[in-house]
Order: structure tokens, then sequence, then C-alpha cells
């Protein structure tokens, strides 16, 4: 297995504009994790999935934003209407563990610039 | 709500110079703690973790001693190689969730 995998690594658009994000996760893991990170901050956590369960949501995530995981294995982000403050980049996770004990394996990231 | 502060960076040192990077957390009850590092272009990685207290974390010769009373989890090596150069993020899980701080660079000049 060669980790998580996340695309576009990168994507520039224009204000307005929608976006979607993809990732590809460790194959056995069952969770799997959004964060963004902005410069000079850590990551910033936005959702995570149980299988193909939204079990949690950020109450800092704007209405613009969902996600999915529909068949428990990949999952994509969705922006709609991107504004410039939406530039970051965005982290996936995957993990085995039940409850947060265990390691999170990163993907490198998808970096969004919003113009 | 929980949260994780440590040392702003940069910090630069020279090679085979002792190295802390200091961490504290704010939570309630006795969250499991992580030092992940993210060296250049690539993702970030999970270095070392203590699940309760008193317990310490090691790995690639860094250390860090979950500190109850101190609330702290301080990241410590020895003896810093160029290739330790990263970012490094001391976090906590919360709630299945890990909650990272905002990362200290790190720089070790040959």
């Amino acid at each position: 297995d060669t980790g998580v995998s996340q695309d576009p690594r990168h994507k520039i658009t224009k204000r307005g504009q929608n976006v979607t994000f993809r990732c590809d996760p460790i194959s056995e893991h069952n969770r799997l994790y959004w964060y963004r990170q902005t410069l000079g901050q850590g990551p910033e956590f936005l959702t995570y999935f149980q299988n193909e369960a939204q079990l949690e949501k950020s109450r800092l995530l704007s209405d613009r934003f969902s996600a999915e995981r529909p068949k428990g294995s990949f999952s994509t982000l969705e922006i709609q209407r991107t504004e410039q403050g939406d530039s970051a980049m965005y982290l996936c996770a995957s993990s085995l563990a039940q409850g947060a004990t265990g390691e999170l394996f990163f993907g490198e990231g998808s970096r969004l610039t919003v113009l | 709500g929980d949260s994780v502060t440590q040392m702003e960076g940069p910090v630069t040192l020279s090679e085979e110079a002792c190295l802390t990077i200091n961490c504290t957390y704010t939570a309630t009850g006795y969250p499991s703690l992580f030092w992940y590092v993210q060296y250049p272009g690539e993702g970030l990685q999970l270095l070392l973790k203590a699940t309760k207290a008193d317990d310490k974390g090691s790995n690639k010769g860094f250390e860090a001693t979950y500190r109850k009373e101190t609330t702290s989890f301080h990241l410590e090596k020895g003896s810093v190689q160029v290739s330790d150069s990263a970012v490094y993020f001391c976090a906590l899980n919360r709630d299945d969730k890990i909650i990272f701080g905002k990362g200290t660079r790190l720089h070790i000049l040959p």
C-alpha cells in the first residue's frame, strides 16, 4: 500500500467557483479525517468519517463545505462558491484505531489558491 | 476547549546541539499526547506518543515525557542532525480527534 493519496495536489481557482478534492485512504483504514492548514498554523479539524458515516463536523465549517465517503473507501471534500479565505492546504488522514489513541496517517495535502 | 501551546519558531541550532521544544496543554481529563513531524515536501507523520501520565514516548532519538503536574509534553533530543530540520507539532486527542498546536519550525545548520 502506498499510503494516503490526495488529488489534486494543487488547485488554483477564481472566487465563486466550486472545487472538489479527493482522498484515497490506506485501504484497511475505517476512519478518515479532513483537516485544513494555513500558513504558520497547525492543522485544524474539519470533519471525520467512520466507514461511510460522517460522525462529526467542526462548528467552524461553513455550509459551503461538504464531504462524502459514499462506500466507506475514498472521500471527497467539496467547497462551493469559494472565497479567498478558503485558500489553504487541505489535509486528509486515515486510521485504524477506535478512538484517537491511534496514529493518523496523513496524505501530502491539496493546496487551494483562490484568486 | 482543549488546546495545545508550543514554543514559537523558528528554532535554529547547529548540528549536534541539544534540542528542547516546549509544549503545554489544556484539557479536561487525561488525553493522549503526540508529537507529529512534517519534513519538507512530505505529509505529517507521527514521531512519538504517550497515552498516560509519566509515560515517555521515544523515536529516532527524540523523547517526550507526559507530565500531568505541569501539563507539559516537551520534545527533547540530545544531539540534532541536519536531517531533523522540519516542522514539529505537539498534539492531543479529544473525542476521537487530534488537536494540533501551531507548530515549531526547526533549522539545523551543518
